[in-house]
Parts: C-alpha cells; sequence; structure tokens
C-alpha cells in the first residue's frame, strides 16, 4: 500500500475561511514531513516543513500539525484567498533525511469561491 | 530568488528515440533528484543523485533511464529508448546540503507517440 496518503480529493472553502487538509502516512520511521502546493501547469511549490520531533510549525498563513501516534500530518491555511486555489501535496522522508527521497500523497485540491 | 529551470518545457517524442532532459539546479545545492508526474497522478520518485553519483532509485528508473552532471551546473535526465508510457511530467529538484526541503523546477512535459 501507499505510505502517503490524503483523506479528501477536493475541498471547497469560502475566501477567507480558513482551510485544513490532512493527510495520513503509514511509515513510523519518517522522520521529515513536507507539504507543497501545485498550481495548474506548474512544478510543486514548497510551503512549509516540519521534522518529527516537533508537533507544530507555524509560516506565513500556514500551520503544519503532526500527530506521531496516529500517523496523521495536516496543513492549515488561514483567511483563504482565491490564489489558494491549488493541489496540495504533502510528502515524507521514507528515509529518516538521509538521501531525502521524497514520497508523495496522492493530492487534495483546493477551491476557493470569492 | 534562485530556483531550478528546466529545459525544454514540452518535448514530443517517437516511441523508441532517446530524449534528454535537462535541469540547472540552484547553484550550490548539492542533492539533485527526478521525479515524474503520470497526468491526475501523484508525483513519484525515480533518481537522487549525490556527489556525481546516484545515491538511490526508484523500481521506475531501470536501465532504459541514466543521469548525469556533465558540468557544474547542469544535470540531465536520459530516456534511451522512450515508451508510450514515459509520457508524463517530468520535474527535477534539488536541495542544499544543511535543508531538508527541495525545490522543484517547472517540469518537462513529455508526450510519447
Amino acid at each position: 500500500g501507499e505510505s502517503v496518503g490524503l483523506h479528501l480529493p477536493t475541498l471547497s472553502v469560502q475566501e477567507g475561511d480558513n482551510s485544513i487538509i490532512n493527510c495520513a502516512y503509514s511509515n513510523s520511521a519518517s522522520d521529515y514531513f513536507i507539504w507543497y502546493k501545485q498550481e495548474s501547469g506548474k512544478g510543486p511549490q514548497f510551503i512549509i516543513d516540519i521534522r518529527s520531533n516537533m508537533d507544530k510549525r507555524q509560516g506565513q498563513r500556514v500551520t503544519v500539525l503532526l500527530n506521531k501516534t496516529v500517523k496523521h500530518l495536516s496543513l492549515q491555511i488561514a483567511a483563504t484567498q482565491p490564489g489558494d486555489s491549488a493541489v496540495y501535496f504533502c510528502a515524507e522522508n521514507k528515509y529518516g533525511g538521509s538521501q531525502g527521497n521524497l514520497i508523495f500523497g496522492k493530492g487534495t485540491k483546493l477551491s476557493v469561491k470569492p | 530568488e534562485p530556483e531550478v529551470t528546466q529545459t525544454p518545457s514540452h518535448q514530443v517524442t517517437q516511441m523508441g528515440q532517446e530524449v534528454i532532459l535537462r535541469c540547472v539546479p540552484i547553484s550550490n545545492h548539492l542533492y539533485f533528484y527526478w521525479y515524474r508526474q503520470i497526468l491526475g497522478q501523484k508525483v513519484e520518485f525515480l533518481v537522487s543523485f549525490y556527489n556525481n553519483e546516484i545515491s538511490e532509485k526508484s523500481e521506475i528508473f531501470d536501465d532504459q533511464f541514466s543521469v548525469e552532471r556533465p558540468d557544474g551546473s547542469n544535470f540531465t535526465l536520459k530516456i534511451r529508448s522512450t515508451k508510450l508510457e514515459d509520457s508524463a511530467m517530468y520535474f527535477c529538484a534539488s536541495r542544499s546540503g544543511t535543508g531538508y526541503e527541495q525545490y522543484f523546477g517547472p517540469g518537462t512535459r513529455l508526450t510519447v507517440t
């Protein structure tokens, strides 16, 4: 089975609302997790990452939460804007950070309604 | 802001032909990667490259694939004899020696006919 997966394939939110995108992983040995945003026709764009020795990390309008007990990762986007519309992927480092090969989930498409 | 660049943006080739996809990673980065994304699917790891050699490769990266860093700036992916199922977006990524985050290029869309 997949090492990393996403619960919801699509998410639609109203502009200004907060968005929460979820991700599950299965490899307990993974110690690094990363969120990417991919707009149509473009490459994945780094949003935020987190190491397994942390539970929470905040960036500009984004927060990543890591629950190692249930192997769950989430990305929170505050005050979602139309420009946030994209597919969001979580990814994990399967080898504990040694070479950095990323295993990606399927992606969640976020649509922001004006 | 430094970024990964890739050329060409779109490559059309006939089945059985060789293609070379080119990437210029962010300068002073030490780790280089190729990933691919079949239309509508997730991004899949192909190969990682460090210190002028392959450090890891996936089962997708068979004998038809090879990578090279011919000089101090370019990183290439060669597919010797393309198959229809090689049609995909190919992304190059790089990371520094200090952080784990990988920065991706805009991709090359490969279409095999």
